[in-house]
């Protein structure tokens, strides 16, 4: 019921290709937050979201909330090496931080 | 850096061991939270505490258990260890007690290695 799902697991681009994650849910969400963890690194706050239908950007990375807030999605424009990692959406829920299991994004040179 | 440290960055022990892996939370944050993750697997909420009280418990087994220090700090106790207990074990902190708008900052975690 508290679960979000993320998909894909894994993504392999080419650099400069775009590349795109999605963090889905059954239930209702007062908020979606977004993580990337860089390999032998530490989660590393992103953004977060919380109004129906939000859109956010961070220069090549655009952050959207669905209007039902059931889903959220991460699109990075024009990947570069920089962008690999893996890349987690959370939500929080009675003092509970609950993480997707990830997409982890490989670029290729 | 985020401002939050854990200790110590690794940790080899064997089974059937107890150890205590420390957190010391960003300056002025109230509240910590303890996290696993294993080999290829995601983060795992362990549990959550605020300005000294327990506020939420997740996936925490009952040979572990922690709690947080009048200064803040907190620590994470793991007894009885087994092999499946080996993961990086991370701490983050956040400036209140959680809800819809804070934002965690992670340490560098503890890498655990059971034997």
């Amino acid at each position: 019921g508290q679960q979000v799902m993320q998909i894909p697991q894994y993504q392999h681009v080419q650099e400069g290709e775009d590349f795109t994650t999605y963090c889905n849910s059954s239930t209702t969400l007062s908020n979606i937050q977004w993580y990337k963890q860089r390999p032998g690194g530490h989660p590393v706050f992103l953004i977060q979201l919380v109004k129906s239908g939000e859109v956010k950007k961070q220069k090549r990375l655009t952050f959207q909330f669905g209007e039902a807030k059931k889903n959220s999605s991460l699109h990075i424009t024009a990947t570069q090496t920089t962008d690999v990692g893996t890349y987690f959406c959370a939500r929080t829920s009675y003092d509970k931080v609950i993480f997707g299991p990830g997409t982890s994004l490989s670029v290729i040179p | 850096d985020s401002g939050v440290t854990q200790t110590p960055k690794h940790l080899i022990t064997a089974t059937g061991q107890r150890v205590t892996l420390r957190c010391s939370p960003r300056s002025g944050d109230l509240s910590v939270y303890w996290y696993q993750q294993s080999l290829d697997q995601g983060l795992q909420f362990l549990i959550h505490y605020y300005n000294g009280e327990e506020r939420a418990k997740g996936n925490i087994l009952e040979r572990f258990s922690a709690q947080q220090f009048p200064d803040l700090h907190s620590e994470l106790n793991l007894s009885s260890l087994e092999l499946g207990d080996s993961a990086l074990y991370f701490c983050a902190s956040s400036r209140t007690s959680g809800g819809s708008t804070d934002t965690q900052y992670f340490g560098p975690g503890t890498r655990l290695t059971v034997l």
